[in-house]
């Protein structure tokens, strides 16, 4: 069964230093997503991603972060100048055709800035 | 008002035991609902959509209520298996997902 793929599964970064997320989507699927859980809160949307193009980002998704699909496969989050408080679990998903399809998630990457 | 809301529980049930979740949403617009079940540290994973009309899948029923502005999720013959958190999930015509925080059950045998 496809799934959405993510690395690296663990990140320590200290404040201020630059991370790149990488996520893999299902192949097939148009809408690509990147979301955040602090450990023992909700999972929150950070932005949608189609044709190349964001579709919505959240109040979360402020200049510090940017995404991009750098060649047909990989979709990334890139966090500028870490904070303490993005520690968090960054999941990636993506769905087929809509955004109203199910979102696969894959298995996350815990980041940890010290 | 929180946009989606859970209880937290947790909900403590013996195996074999029926269980029901409620989640409200504040959102009048809000056009898809779902399930998802999270396990400790892991993905959210969809358990189910939830229609207008109601939908069954084995011994999980999800059910819609547009005037009241609820969703609910009933679990019958609860499992070991079924220990985790559920998650309900509303997505709004701006299509962002809004998340509850989670309903957390332990089934014991």
């Amino acid at each position: 069964e496809p799934e959405v793929t993510q690395t690296p599964s663990h990140q320590v970064t200290q404040m201020g230093q630059e991370v790149i997320l990488r996520c893999v989507p299902i192949s097939n699927h148009l809408y690509f997503y990147w979301y955040r859980q602090i450990l023992g809160q909700k999972v929150e949307f950070l932005v949608s991603f189609y044709n190349n193009e964001i579709s919505e980002k959240s109040e979360i998704f402020d200049d510090q972060f940017s995404v991009e699909r750098p060649d047909g496969s990989n979709f990334t989050l890139k966090i500028r100048s870490t904070k303490l408080e993005d520690s968090a679990m960054y999941f990636c998903a993506s769905s087929d055709r809509s955004p109203q399809d199910t979102q696969y998630f894959g298995p996350g990457t815990r980041l940890t800035v010290l | 008002r929180k946009e989606v809301e859970q209880d937290p529980g947790p909900f403590n049930v013996p195996e074999g035991a029926t269980v029901a979740f409620n989640c409200t949403y504040s959102n009048s617009a809000s056009q898809s609902f779902f399930w998802y079940r999270q396990d400790c540290r892991k993905e959210p994973k969809l358990l189910m959509s939830v229609y207008s009309s109601g939908n069954e899948d084995g011994r999980f029923t999800a059910q819609l209520n547009r005037a009241s502005q609820y969703i609910s999720l009933l679990i019958r013959d609860s499992k070991l298996s079924d220990s985790a958190t559920y998650l309900c999930v509303v997505t709004g015509g701006s299509y962002i997902p809004t998340f509850g925080r989670g309903t957390s059950l332990i089934v014991h045998p």
